[in-house]
């Protein structure tokens, strides 16, 4: 079992719909759980970055954390053409330290 | 968000040659680097950690007399692939930490040995 299982998809919806990407995980210690978008040939750039349980909202992205279901999303709202690229989720025990990633969604958003 | 540079974006080099790989933070100093690897449409696997002045820290399985790091300052860290082989040709990508929370990535390397 992976300690990260990610949905590689891929999933398509249409522009302006409400996209929710989703992790599990198995290790009760993680702490620290981000959100990164890459686009094709890219490095991963930063979207959210959540410590513990909770919730996070940042413009049209929003990060849900449930530690005791071992299970994070982002949400994504009025979704656009832009947006499209692989979602990956990471999570780490320290920070920046070893972080495991998801296998990544590819996400496409249609006009 | 920071900014970490990676250059060069893609190299092609001929089996048995070396290549180096370089990461700069341009608006921080990186505490701490990390170079990861990344098949296609897989993950990616962390391959080592190098903190400033010190040996960098290998992940199970990485060979770390064909993966040389070296972080000499707050704002480099390289990636030597040594005697590179077909089975080498890979994306490469650097990440870096400021005060040891969010890493912030560079662009990427691909690698291809032919």
């Amino acid at each position: 079992q992976k300690e990260v299982e990610q949905d590689p998809g891929p999933l398509s919806v249409p522009e302006g719909a409400i996209v929710s990407l989703n992790c599990t995980y198995s290790n009760s210690a993680f702490q620290y759980f981000m959100w990164y978008r890459q686009y094709s040939r890219k490095g991963p750039e930063l979207l959210m970055y959540t410590y513990s349980s909770g919730n996070k909202e940042d413009g049209r992205f929003t990060a849900q954390v449930d530690k005791s279901s071992k299970y994070i999303s982002l949400f994504i709202r009025d979704s656009q053409p832009s947006d499209s690229a692989t979602y990956l989720c990471a999570m780490s025990v320290q920070g920046a330290q070893k972080l495991v990633f998801g296998q990544g969604t590819r996400l496409t958003i249609n006009p | 968000g920071a900014v970490v540079s990676q250059h060069p974006s893609r190299v092609i080099c001929k089996s048995g040659t070396s290549v180096k790989i370089e990461c700069r933070s341009l608006d921080f100093q990186a505490t701490t680097m990390f170079w990861y690897r990344q098949f296609p449409k897989q993950s990616l696997m962390l391959m080592a950690t190098s903190n400033e002045g010190s040996k960098a820290t290998y992940e199970q399985g990485v060979e770390k007399d064909k993966f040389l790091i070296n972080h000499a300052s707050l704002t480099l860290s390289t990636l030597t692939v040594t005697s590179a082989h077909p089975e080498d040709s890979s994306f490469y990508i650097c990440s870096a930490t400021e005060r040891g929370t969010e890493a912030f990535f560079g662009q990427g390397t691909r690698l291809t040995v032919v």
